[in-house]
């Protein structure tokens, strides 16, 4: 079974500030996913990455399949953007995800 | 286009009661997925639909059933409620494996089991 490790588990940022948040697991995967959850409970798909990077708007995200790790990147951080972050694997040809246990990210203006 | 749908929102349940959750997805997708999440844990997987007519259990099955009704619908049904399964339940759904596309969330239902 994969195990997915996220660090860190919280992380407080001024207004402004460029955001890393990190994941790591320990089997090779077939593409990774990072979640955004805001307070309220929705869950919003932010990227699945099989390699590379991808970026939307302020968001970028990267993965190292030898490394075994990805990054989440926020540049120019906004409150709007508190939220738990969680990250995803997805097994070759598997329909299940084994999930991290999020970050929860706060921005303070 | 209201993607995932999932009703309840909210629902009480005594011991040994049972409910089924209903979900259903505007976007013809094959795949769809039950998850639970509890503080403290990452998101579970109970069950899963590949596709239309197939199910198959994912991590945390016991004391649940699944229905793939058709395309559209996925039901999961608690048939005896225990309070260990108070807990968030959200309804998913992918056009194919999780590998190859997007998972679309619904918006939650909150369980409690007193």
């Amino acid at each position: 079974k994969n195990e997915v490790e996220q660090s860190p588990q919280n992380l407080t940022a001024q207004e402004g500030e460029f955001i890393t948040i990190n994941c790591s697991y320990s089997v090779g995967i077939s593409a990774l996913h990072w979640l955004q959850q805001h307070p309220g409970g929705g869950i919003v798909s932010l990227f699945m990455l099989s390699s590379g990077k991808k970026k939307h708007g302020r968001l970028i995200a990267t993965i190292n399949i030898q490394e075994k790790h990805s990054s989440l990147h926020i540049t120019a951080s906004h409150p709007r953007d508190s939220a738990v972050y969680i990250c995803a694997v997805a097994g070759a040809g598997s329909y299940q995800l084994t999930f991290g246990k999020g970050t929860k990210l706060s921005v303070i203006p | 286009n209201a993607g995932v749908t999932q009703t309840p929102k909210f629902q009480v349940l005594k011991t040994g009661q049972s409910m089924t959750l209903q979900c259903a997805q505007d976007m013809n997708h094959n795949s769809m997925y039950w998850y639970r999440q509890d503080p403290g844990m990452g998101l579970r997987l109970i069950y899963y639909s590949a596709s239309e007519g197939t199910t198959d259990k994912g991590e945390v099955p016991n004391g649940y059933n699944v229905s793939r009704l058709n395309k559209r619908e996925f039901s999961l049904r608690l048939e005896s409620a225990a309070p260990s399964q108070t807990s968030v339940y959200f309804c998913a759904s992918t056009y194919t494996g999780t590998g190859y596309g997007e998972q679309y969330f619904g918006p939650g239902t909150r369980l409690t089991v007193t």
